[in-house]
Order: C-alpha cells, then structure tokens, then sequence
C-alpha cells in the first residue's frame, strides 16, 4: 500500500531534550514537506526537500532541523523544544511531477511541557 | 504568492442536503487542485484531484470543479451524511516549490 509513515503518533517530551519525528514514504516521491497544524493557524510550512541533499526553509523553519539523506525517509528533529512547538504535525510526500497529488501521513501530536 | 481561501469557515446541514464548499485562488498559473477530508486530530485523506487541464472530477457523491481563470474550485456533496461531518481542505499546487492551503470549511451534518 502506498504511504507515508510517521511516528511516533503521540510524544511528550520536556523542554529542551532533543528529539526526532521519523517520516518515511514507499512512493518513490522525490518530494517531502513537513507541517505544523495549530487551531486557528492551519498548515504551516516547516521544511521541504525536492530530493536527496536538497532541502529549504517553509514558512516557519525556527526551532526545526531535517536531513534528506536517503529518498524514503525525512527526519524531522527539535534539537531543543519549547513548549511552543506543541503542535500537531504532518508529513507529505509528492512526486515532482505534480500529477498524483499529495499523500500525508497520519500525523505526530507532540506536546512540549 | 499564491493565497487560497476557503469560504465559509463553518457549515452545518440537515442531512441529506446537497451541499457546495467553495475555494478561491488567487493565481490561475497551477499545476492541480486537490481537496482533502480532516477528521479531528486525524490525517488529511485525499478525495479529489484536478489537475490544470481538467474542469472535475467524481468520486461517488462527490464532485469537484475547477474554473481556473476565474480561480475557483467547489466541492459538491450530494445526499450528504453524518458521517461527511468533518473539515475540508484545499490545496493548490502552484509554479515554485510550495503548496498552498486554504484554512479549511468545518462541516457539520445534523442527524
């Protein structure tokens, strides 16, 4: 079946310890993103990456790092979260044909206390 | 920069209405248009995809369309559902290396 993968689901964390919100998807898809979703906010950029070693800043880079390393897979890390990185979190894939559209994965809630 | 909006934010029916969700874009120049279904504190489930060249799509009781040069798209629930109760996106992928997404219309389908 084709998908994206994330996980954990569901994380606590305290502030300041590092953490990292796997993603992978079977697709082939030269093309990842990852979101934030706060209520009243909707979905907000974080970082994107057009293929392997390549990656760039969305709308709201602050606090988040990525790799692109392998072509499945594209790691999201907080190497020091705040409480205001308490979001819900996204991550899609697409080729960069743009003609299958986006798949999500199923999201990761994380909460900073 | 490509701005989507989707309006209303909210909407609630009695069921069995037929019911249209609207979104707008503000540059015609896109690749494809998509909707996705989002149950609360849930992943988005992709229902329909237009692309450029396309005017709608069908997917059982649900049909999209999409007037580029007016920059529109409406999502059309036919017979609708408890179940369709949930909030709709729109996504618009444009010339760069974004997609842009609308805030969403919350639906509610009384029972």
């Amino acid at each position: 079946e084709a998908q994206v993968t994330q996980n954990p689901r569901y994380l606590i964390t305290v502030t300041g310890k590092k953490l990292t919100v796997t993603c992978s998807q079977n697709m082939n898809h030269e093309y990842m993103s990852w979101y934030r979703q706060d209520p009243g906010l909707g979905l907000r950029q974080i970082y994107y990456s057009m293929n392997v070693e390549v990656t760039d800043k969305g709308d709201v880079p602050e606090g988040y790092k990525v790799s692109r390393k392998e072509k499945r897979n594209f790691p999201l890390i907080l190497e020091s979260p705040s409480p205001n990185q308490t979001s819900l979190y996204f991550c899609a894939s697409s080729s960069t044909q743009w003609l299958h559209g986006y798949t999500f994965g199923s999201g990761t809630r994380l909460t900073v206390v | 920069k490509q701005e989507v909006t989707q309006i209303p934010a909210a909407l609630s029916v009695p069921e069995g209405e037929n019911l249209v969700l609207n979104c707008s874009f503000t540059d015609s120049a896109i690749y494809n248009l998509q909707w996705f279904r989002q149950d609360p504190g849930k992943g988005l489930t992709s229902l329909l995809l237009i692309q450029s060249s396309q005017r709608e799509q069908t997917s059982g009781r649900l049909n999209a369309s999409l007037d580029k040069s007016s920059g529109r798209s409406t999502l059309y629930i036919a017979a609708s559902q408890p179940g369709d109760s949930a909030t709709y996106l729109c996504a618009v992928k444009s010339a760069g290396n974004q997609f842009y997404f609308g805030t969403g219309t919350s639906l509610t389908v009384i029972p």
